[in-house]
C-alpha cells in the first residue's frame, strides 16, 4: 500500500455543487495531516489542517477516520475558483518531514 | 509570509551540465526542503536541511547534492544534468502549520 493516496480524478462539477474527496494513509500512527491546494503553475498552499476528528473553514470541512485511515475533504457550495488540484498531506513516520499524494483534480463548472 | 524566495524562475539546460538552484528564506527557518513535482508522481522529497551544513537525502536523491552555509540559502545542484531531471522543483519551509513552498523553478534539460 502507497503511504497515501488519493483519487486523480478528474472532478468537474457545476458551480453550487458539493464535492468530496479522499486520501487513504498506511501509517496509523500519523497525527496530523494536511490539505493543500495547488493552482496551475503554481506552488501548493496550505488550505486545512485536521488535527483530530476534523476541522471546518467556511465552504470547506476536512474531516479524519483514524479507524479507516483515510481523510476526506468536502467542498460545498463550489465556486468557479475552487478549480484546482487538491494535494493530501501525511506526516512520514520520522524526521521533519510529509508525504504528498499524486493531487486530485477539480473543475468547477458555469 | 515565509518569505521563501527561488531562483531562477525558468531555466533551459543541456544534457551534461551543472545546474544550481537557489532557494532563499527571510526569517531565519531551520528546516528546509527541495522537492520535484512531476506529473503522476506528486511531490518528491530530493533532499533536505536542519540547520547550517546540516543536510540528508530524501527518496530521489541520486544526481543532485545540496548545500546549505547559510540558514538562509538551500542551494541545489544537479551535478550534471540528465533529461530525467526536466521538472518543477519547489523549495519548501516547515512550520507548526505545515509547509510554505517557494514559487518553484521550471527546468527543462535538453
Amino acid at each position: 500500500r502507497k503511504e497515501v493516496e488519493q483519487d486523480p480524478g478528474p472532478f468537474n462539477v457545476p458551480e453550487g455543487a458539493t464535492v468530496a474527496f479522499n486520501c487513504t494513509y498506511s501509517n496509523s500512527a500519523s497525527q496530523s495531516f494536511f490539505w493543500y491546494r495547488q493552482d496551475c503553475r503554481k506552488e501548493p498552499k496550505l488550505l486545512m489542517s485536521v488535527y483530530s476528528s476534523g476541522n471546518e473553514d467556511g465552504r470547506f470541512t476536512a474531516q479524519l477516520n483514524r479507524a479507516s485511515q483515510y481523510i476526506s475533504l468536502l467542498i460545498r457550495d463550489s465556486k468557479l475558483s475552487d478549480s484546482a488540484t487538491y494535494l493530501c498531506v501525511v506526516p512520514r513516520p520520522t524526521g521533519n518531514q510529509f508525504y504528498f499524494g499524486t493531487g486530485t483534480s477539480l473543475t468547477v463548472i458555469p | 509570509d515565509a518569505g521563501i524566495t527561488q531562483s531562477p524562475r525558468h531555466k533551459v539546460t543541456e544534457t551534461g551540465t551543472p545546474v544550481t538552484l537557489r532557494c532563499h528564506q527571510t526569517e531565519n527557518h531551520r528546516y528546509m526542503y527541495w522537492y520535484r513535482q512531476d506529473p503522476g508522481h506528486g511531490l518528491r522529497l530530493i533532499h533536505y536541511s536542519y540547520g547550517v551544513k546540516d543536510t540528508d537525502k530524501g527518496e530521489v536523491s541520486d544526481g543532485y547534492s545540496v548545500s546549505r552555509s547559510k540558514t538562509e540559502d538551500f542551494l541545489l545542484t544537479l551535478e550534471s544534468a540528465t533529461s530525467s531531471q526536466t521538472s518543477v522543483y519547489f523549495c519548501a519551509i516547515s512550520e507548526s502549520s505545515g509547509y510554505t513552498f517557494g514559487s518553484g523553478t521550471r527546468l527543462t534539460v535538453v
